[in-house]
């Protein structure tokens, strides 16, 4: 049962458009979402996070919204780089729950081509 | 300011053999977690630690272990190896408080190999 889904293992887009990276979760409880870029042979690196109350958040290029009735986020990273190719992953934790277990999804390979 | 540290980097252990996974936590975060990522998954959750205190189990096997020390660095132990626990093992760091969320902070990983 994946209580954190990304559909698309991967995405290509060009240099200079709009990736837009897409997860569904399926817990109610979650209530604080982060966003990690993965290279081949690193570990994940943090881009950006968005706590429930919100529904935008921005940090640069990155942006992540939220859609707390649909269960659905986004990161949208505007423009897109080279360097940006990666997998990233999507998280969620449930701050009731006492840990800060994450719950990742599969990952979306994106490839940004020059 | 150094990063999430995780030692060693590459192991090849035997089935059945016990492994000791070591990570040292981002200065000044109390919390260290650790996540089992194997190919085409996302990490998944192991164990967390803060202040020295279990915090969260994952839905891992009673041969996967974990502590944390005084100076809030961990070890994860895993007894009996299997084919299966074959994976990437990331330890991750945060400022977490007790209550709520906070960003994580992964090392660059322990890769494990059962043969």
């Amino acid at each position: 049962d994946q209580q954190v889904k990304q559909n698309s293992p991967s995405l290509s887009v060009q240099e200079g458009r709009i990736s837009i990276l897409n997860c569904d979760y399926t817990n109610s409880m979650f209530d604080y979402f982060l966003w990690y870029k993965k290279y081949p042979a690193e570990g994940p690196t943090f881009l950006i996070s968005i706590s429930s109350i919100k529904d935008k958040n921005e940090d640069g290029r990155f942006t992540v919204f939220l859609n707390k009735s649909a269960k659905h986020l986004s990161l949208h990273i505007v423009p897109s780089q080279p360097g940006d190719s990666a997998v990233y992953f999507c998280a969620a934790s449930a701050s009731q729950g006492g840990s800060e277990k994450l719950v990742f999804g599969k990952g979306t390979k994106l490839t940004v081509n020059p | 300011d150094a990063g999430v540290t995780q030692s060693p980097t590459h192991l090849i252990k035997t089935r059945g053999q016990h492994v000791t996974l070591r990570c040292s936590p981002i200065s000044g975060h109390k919390s260290v977690s650790w996540y089992q990522q194997v190919l085409g998954q996302g990490p998944q959750f192991i164990f967390q630690y803060y202040e020295k205190e279990e915090r969260g189990r994952g839905n891992f096997p009673d041969r996967f272990s974990a502590r944390q020390f005084p100076n809030y660095s961990s070890e994860l132990n895993v007894n009996a190896l299997l084919l299966g626990d074959s994976a990437l093992y990331l330890c991750a760091s945060s400022r977490y408080s007790g209550t709520g969320a906070a960003e994580a902070f992964f090392g660059q990983g322990t890769r494990l190999t059962v043969v």
